[in-house]
């Protein structure tokens, strides 16, 4: 596609939820990132995939969060049980290749009450 | 770990004014430099960049310098219009992919 889409824009979830965003990068993107941006802050790194391999998952604040690309392609970021402190943009970018430049999709804005 | 410095904001200039926002860092090895910039209601594009010490990254009238012995990136335009006003975040890469960034800097511009 013409650039990084993320599904849904915004997302209300009630406190205990599942929800599910995803992402579509770049056609033939290899790299791809998820970071979560709270008001006011900067983003802060969540996971990194690699074609369908997920590189590092550092940034992941709990095991409520979790991240798949099952096919190199698509990637769905999964938060179970929402909490309050999960209420953020959620980033997803995609690059070419490695040392390449990201591109940043408009995000989720995801609201826990 | 890395981590990137940059002044708070939010900084409000006339139109024609000099800008300039700091921008410093911390990292292990050598990290490219990065300014992205937010415009209201969209998503994050990427400003301009460096990749190594000395390296002076441009685009739109925007430049900034990879200053190594001052672990610094500061991001200078002579001359601000209204439609700069945005957010401006500074960010490096490390090897491993992974982009740190600040927490942003609000521009707004008068007229």
């Amino acid at each position: 596609g013409a650039g990084v889409s993320q599904s849904p824009r915004y997302k209300v979830a009630k406190r205990g939820q599942d929800v599910a965003l995803r992402c579509d990068p770049i056609s033939g993107h290899v790299s791809l990132f998820w970071y979560q941006q709270a008001l006011g802050q900067g983003p802060e790194f969540l996971t990194y995939f690699q074609n369908e391999a997920q590189l590092d998952k550092s940034g992941l604040p709990s095991d409520r969060f979790f991240a798949e690309r099952p096919e190199g392609s698509v990637s769905t970021l999964k938060i179970q049980r929402t909490q309050q402190e999960d209420s953020a943009v959620y980033l997803c970018a995609s690059s070419r290749r490695a040392n390449t430049e990201a591109f940043f999709g408009q995000g989720t804005r995801l609201t826990v009450v | 770990g890395n981590s990137v410095t940059q002044m708070e904001g939010p900084v409000t200039l006339s139109e024609e004014a000099f800008l300039t926002i700091n921008c410093t860092y911390t990292a292990t090895g050598y990290p490219s430099l990065f300014w992205y910039v937010q415009y209201p209601g969209e998503g994050l594009q990427l400003l301009l960049k460096a990749t190594k010490a000395d390296d002076k990254g441009s685009n739109k009238g925007f430049e900034a310098t990879y200053r190594k012995e001052t672990t610094s990136f500061h991001l200078e335009k002579g001359s601000v219009q209204v439609s700069d006003s945005a957010v401006y975040f500074c960010a490096l890469s490390d090897p491993a992919q992974k982009v740190t960034f600040g927490i942003g800097t609000k521009l707004q511009v008068i007229p």
